[in-house]
């Protein structure tokens, strides 16, 4: 069965500092799908990325990084140059080859940028 | 263009009540996932639609049941509620029901949610 876990349950940093959110996760599959979304106090999930199991390319957005590592299983997300807007829960999650569309979250990382 | 839409937005129940819960998709979009976040945890997958048809459903007890319409809104129906049922449910959407080579096509969108209380 697919597991994502968020070891860090909080951070807090202060503005202009870099940070990096762990993901690990765990899958029997060769062929899977990887994502983070954000979530403000609002409640609502904000896509952020996806990454193709297949695909191990890095990726750069801006200020966002995502560093996908097959070998270890771990996908991190770095913010560079945090901002107190970056402020919100950050969710990591999975899904399978034959599981439709259907997401394994992690726990959650709740990141509190401080002015 | 109209995101995902949920209606109610909050909503108070007592033990035992049942609730009815709705989703709208992005226009044009025909595959719906329904989620429960309860306060603290990740989302937890409850069921998915496509086309009308069940997709997938997650580890939830048979009082969770769900439905999706011509027109591809949804429904979320929960029986006998429980405290346990005090949640955050989130309806997403997206143009496709499975991943394959990725595009925006199989991006799934969220609503803001309704926040369920069970009393």
């Amino acid at each position: 069965a697919q597991k994502v876990t968020q070891a860090q349950t909080e951070i807090s940093v202060v503005e202009k500092e870099d940070v990096t959110l762990d993901c690990v996760y765990e899958t029997r599959d060769t062929t899977y799908y990887l994502f983070w979304y954000k979530q403000p106090p609002s409640g609502e999930l904000v896509f952020l990325i996806r990454r193709n199991s297949f695909d191990e390319q890095n990726e750069i957005s801006g200020r966002y990084s995502w560093n996908f590592q097959k070998s270890t299983s771990s996908f991190n997300f770095t913010i560079t140059a945090s901002q107190v807007v970056d402020s919100a829960v950050y969710f990591c999650a999975l899904s399978e080859r034959d599981a439709g569309n259907m997401l394994t979250f992690g726990g959650g990382t709740r990141l509190m940028v401080k002015p | 263009d109209a995101g995902v839409t949920q209606s109610p937005t909050h909503l108070i129940k007592t033990r035992g009540q049942h609730v009815t819960l709705r989703c709208s998709p992005i226009s044009g979009h025909k595959s719906v996932s329904w989620y429960q976040q309860v306060l603290g945890q990740g989302p937890q997958f409850i069921f998915q639609y496509y086309e009308k048809e069940e997709r997938g459903r997650g580890n939830f007890p048979d009082r969770f049941s769900a439905r999706q319409f011509p027109n591809y809104s949804s429904e979320l129906n929960v029986n006998a509620l429980l405290l346990g049922d005090s949640a955050l449910y989130l309806c997403a959407s997206s143009l496709q029901g499975r991943l394959g080579r990725g595009g925006r096509e199989e991006t799934q969108y969220f609503g803001p949610g309704t926040r369920l209380l069970v009393l």
